[in-house]
């Protein structure tokens, strides 16, 4: 158990819907980081939050929004859905510490979504 | 631009030694990782090498070559259970440690 928590863990719905996924970062951890994962693909980075704000950017789809809460947990919106956003959705969380890291990412279990 | 590229797949035999290769060519390189990922389970930290050199951990053992961009992954004394997908990953210091992973290697592992 890697102390990062998703929902939901599996998901179904139909193009041109929108979901939402949760994802709450280990305890103390002020970083989050979004995955795609499609069928045997790699992961594809989507967004990062550390500390409520946003960091970084990938190759994330202006139909997919994402932000960190003041609590640190954080969402991923998918909206207009389309086949291809079928995929596991990854959420991922990293300590910062003055002392520098390592950087070493603890994933979720993921959210499947399957469009239909 | 960050590019990470490693074999797709690989085969082995139970008890053997395999070595997982991946060269990499990134911006603000901050660390190289690898991790490892059963089907549909999210992936699991393995290792991570900052400095030239190698760094082992049990029947795993990663090495770095910044100057080549190269890093390699040697698994030990091969158990069925390491079949599975190995993820190469770059840190990118500019992005308050975001990871690029490549594609993943799928090792395939046989009695």
């Amino acid at each position: 158990d890697s102390g990062v928590t998703q929902t939901p863990k599996h998901l179904i719905t139909a193009t041109g819907q929108r979901v939402t996924l949760r994802c709450s970062p280990r305890s103390g951890d002020l970083s989050v980081y979004w995955y795609q994962q499609s069928l045997d693909q790699g992961l594809q980075f989507l967004i990062q939050y550390y500390n409520g704000e946003e960091r970084a950017k990938g190759n994330i789809l202006e139909r997919f929004s994402a932000q960190q809460f003041p609590d640190l947990h954080s969402e991923l919106n998918l909206s207009s859905l389309e086949l291809g956003d079928s995929a596991l959705y990854f959420c991922a969380s990293s300590v910062r510490t003055s002392g520098g890291n390592t950087g070493e990412l603890f994933f979720g279990e993921g959210s499947r979504l399957t469009v239909l | 631009g960050q590019n990470i590229d490693q074999p797709t797949e690989m085969t082995a035999t139970e008890g053997a030694i395999v070595q997982i290769n991946c060269t990499y060519q990134t911006s603000g390189f901050n660390g190289l990782f690898w991790y490892q990922q059963h089907a549909g389970e999210a992936p699991t930290f393995l290792s991570y090498n900052v400095l030239d050199g190698l760094e082992e951990k049990g029947r795993f053992s990663s090495f770095l070559s910044r100057s080549k961009g190269y890093s390699y992954l040697l698994l030990k004394e091969l158990q069925m259970k390491d079949s599975a997908s190995y993820l190469c990953a770059s840190s990118d210091r500019g992005g308050y440690n975001k990871l690029i992973f490549g594609a993943g290697t799928r090792l395939a592992v046989h009695p």
